[in-house]
């Protein structure tokens, strides 16, 4: 079974501080992992994909096989940042998403 | 490109009345799927089509919930007879995946579905 955890509802930090949103996974094969995004009245998107290894708008995010971990961090967080953040993971071509975390950056 | 549309935006109905959901992919996109997002939760795949043909409809209430994709092109949900419980954001999405899986997927605006 596939199954996505992110722990924290809600997150708020400010402006300039760092930022860590935690996902863990459960998957028992070889696993594909993604960060979603929803800004306020706009539609989900894809922010990042573990297979890419990139750093989108100053976020990264590495896989680490041995915690099930996915974490999503921003060395210093801006205010347009603020939004709801969704972990994703795809095995066996379906899509699962985590329940989210909304973050909220004050200035 | 335009993006993946829905329509209606927003669905307001009684108990055990029925609703559709309509949905238009990105052109030349092969696979169409369909997420119901409750409140507080992240989205649920409900349907996935690759062309016209049905690849993963496990977590359908097929008892009350029903989709088609004819053509391999636009796609519509429907609920009958609907329940308090399906009220949800109705997410449609789309991608160029032709079997493998790996390619992105877009989704539309979503329809806000109210059961009263």
């Amino acid at each position: 079974a596939q199954r996505v955890t992110q722990p924290e509802k809600l997150l708020s930090v400010f402006k300039g501080a760092p930022v860590e949103l935690k996902c863990n996974y459960s998957y028992s094969g070889s696993p594909e992992l993604f960060w979603y995004v929803q800004y306020s009245r706009q539609r989900l998107q894809l922010l990042l994909r573990h297979i890419s290894r990139e750093s989108i708008k100053g976020f990264t995010a590495d896989l680490n096989k041995g915690e099930t971990s996915f974490h999503l961090k921003k060395p210093f967080a801006q205010e347009e940042d603020s939004a709801m953040y969704y972990c994703a993971l795809r095995g066996a071509q379906k899509l699962v998403f985590g329940q989210g975390t909304r973050l909220t950056i004050n200035p | 490109e335009a993006g993946v549309a829905q329509s209606p935006r927003y669905k307001i109905i009684e108990k055990r009345q029925s609703v559709a959901f309509w949905c238009n992919p990105i052109s030349g996109h092969a696979t169409l799927y369909w997420y119901q997002q409750i409140l507080g939760q992240g989205p649920k795949l409900l349907i996935q089509f690759q062309n016209n043909g049905v690849v993963d409809d496990s977590q359908l209430p097929k008892d009350r919930f029903s989709a088609e994709r004819l053509k391999g092109v636009d796609s519509t949900l429907k609920i009958q007879p609907a329940k308090l419980e399906d009220s949800a954001v109705y997410l449609c999405a789309s991608s160029l995946d032709r079997g493998g899986g790996g390619h992105e997927q877009f989704f539309g605006p979503g329809t806000r579905l109210t059961v009263l």
